[in-house]
């Protein structure tokens, strides 16, 4: 949808490892958005960007990072992997037309063991 | 931060029936735009519908229409005709035009067309 690409679409990994998601646009949105999805919860805001290297927080952005350098790319960093942070992340975009609505990824789904 | 609530955490519905999933929302700003999306086990999020909250008339797609009510503040999807490819968790969403376009998600409701 929206030429969003998510990599990888499966991550397992250990506690205290670091991890990096990668979102790839090829829509040219300004707005790129990092929810992760829990049971329950719906979806949970945890950072997001209003243009390259402009982020901000979310809901539940303690112990993720983000990171935008270019237009197309938005990273989300777990700096050390907790149990907790098992979960599905989507990334999202939108365009800067107000009505517009957001566009996600396939999703990863992420276990830390 | 803005709310949203989905009451129903789980409904079922006969094939071809109508069923309404509810959705309520909390905010103190007139210009604002509510989306439902729908989520089939594919895990894939797909927008159903859109309503911009200036406009009185609810939109309508199909066999999916909503009941918006700006006063009471409930947005509600009501979906005709159910189908087997309808079973999916549906998601109420709210967003306010402002620096970052944030979305509020609400919990969801798990539906299922039963054959």
């Amino acid at each position: 949808d929206a030429g969003i690409t998510q990599s990888p679409r499966h991550k397992v990994t250990e506690t205290g490892t670091p991890v990096t998601l990668r979102c790839h646009q090829t829509e040219n949105h300004r707005y790129m958005y990092w929810y992760r999805q829990d049971p329950g919860h719906g979806l949970r805001l945890i950072h997001y960007s209003y243009g390259v290297k402009d982020t901000d927080k979310g809901e539940v952005s303690d112990g993720y990072s983000v990171s935008r350098s270019k237009t197309e790319d938005f990273l989300l960093t777990l700096e050390s992997a907790t149990s907790s942070q098992t979960s599905v992340y989507f990334c999202a975009t939108t365009g800067e037309i107000s009505n517009q609505p957001q566009h996600f990824g396939d999703g990863t789904r992420l276990s830390i063991l | 931060a803005q709310t949203v609530t989905q009451s129903q955490p789980e409904m079922s519905v006969q094939e071809a029936e109508t069923v309404t999933l509810s959705c309520t929302y909390d905010t103190s700003e007139s210009n604002y735009y509510l989306f439902w999306y729908k989520q089939p086990p594919s895990r894939q999020m797909i927008l159903v519908i859109r309503q911009e909250a200036y406009k009185q008339q609810n939109a309508t797609e199909n066999r999916f229409s909503v009941n918006f009510q700006k006063a009471a503040k409930s947005f509600s999807l009501k979906i005709s005709d159910s189908q087997l490819g309808d079973t999916a968790m549906y998601f109420c969403a709210f967003m306010k035009p402002n620096t970052g376009n944030q979305f509020y998600f609400g919990t969801g409701t798990s539906l299922t067309v039963i054959p």
